[in-house]
């Protein structure tokens, strides 16, 4: 069945550097690939999503890439701060189906 | 707007017994979808409705269930509770209109089977 891998699974970062976090997706007509940022104790939340007609998307401090051939995208955040620091689910899904989360990445911003 | 809600936030059961959880999605969103989240296995998709019908359906037994009435309010039952059962359990309501596939996650439920 569908299956997404993320990795890594914990990523400890200075703060200002940038963190990087990959995932790969097995179903080759997924086309849309949302990011979750989950705070601790609180709901996940979106925080950029990239569909499969395009292969980057940035807003502000994040980016997404996405390789359609090899079937993995990254989130990329730049200049990261304390407020950074949170668990994030990378998914993906074919438009209006069952969305596929990863297990998730904890990222840790160290001061 | 008020966002998802819902109820009951934690929930304490017995190996055996049931367990209806509710979900209340933002005011004109038709998708309500379900998530099991535990520490090990991330978010897991339980099932989808959309306009009192199941529209997909994750890889969970036939103990987990569910419904949608129709004002999109939405319950989830686990039957036979098992000890693996404990998790929270969120729920996310969407648009469901072109050009807007973002989930909106309620609080969760905390369900915890002893």
């Amino acid at each position: 069945g569908e299956n997404v891998e993320q990795h890594p699974s914990t990523l400890s970062v200075q703060e200002g550097d940038s963190a990087v976090i990959k995932c790969t997706y097995s179903d080759s007509a997924s086309n849309y690939f949302p990011w979750y940022k989950q705070e601790l104790g609180k709901r996940p939340q979106l925080i950029i999503d990239i569909r499969s007609n395009v292969g980057e998307k940035k807003d502000q401090r994040i980016a997404v890439t996405l390789n359609k051939t090899a079937k993995h995208f990254s989130l990329h955040i730049t200049e990261t701060q304390p407020e950074d620091s949170a668990v994030y689910f990378c998914a993906a899904s074919r438009i209006d189906d069952k969305i596929i989360f990863g297990k998730g990445t904890r990222l840790h911003i160290l001061p | 707007k008020a966002g998802v809600t819902q109820t009951p936030r934690y929930l304490i059961k017995t190996r055996g017994q049931q367990v209806t959880l509710s979900c209340s999605p933002i005011s004109g969103h038709r998708s309500v979808s379900w998530y099991q989240q535990t520490p090990g296995q991330g978010l897991q998709f339980l099932f989808e409705y959309f306009s009192e019908t199941q529209r997909n359906k994750g890889n969970f037994p036939g103990r987990f269930s569910g419904r949608q009435f129709s004002n999109s309010r939405s319950e989830m039952n686990v039957s036979t509770l098992e000890l693996g059962d404990s998790a929270l359990y969120l729920c996310a309501s969407s648009p469901f209109k072109a050009g807007s596939y973002e989930q909106y996650f309620g609080p969760g439920t905390r369900l915890t089977v002893t």
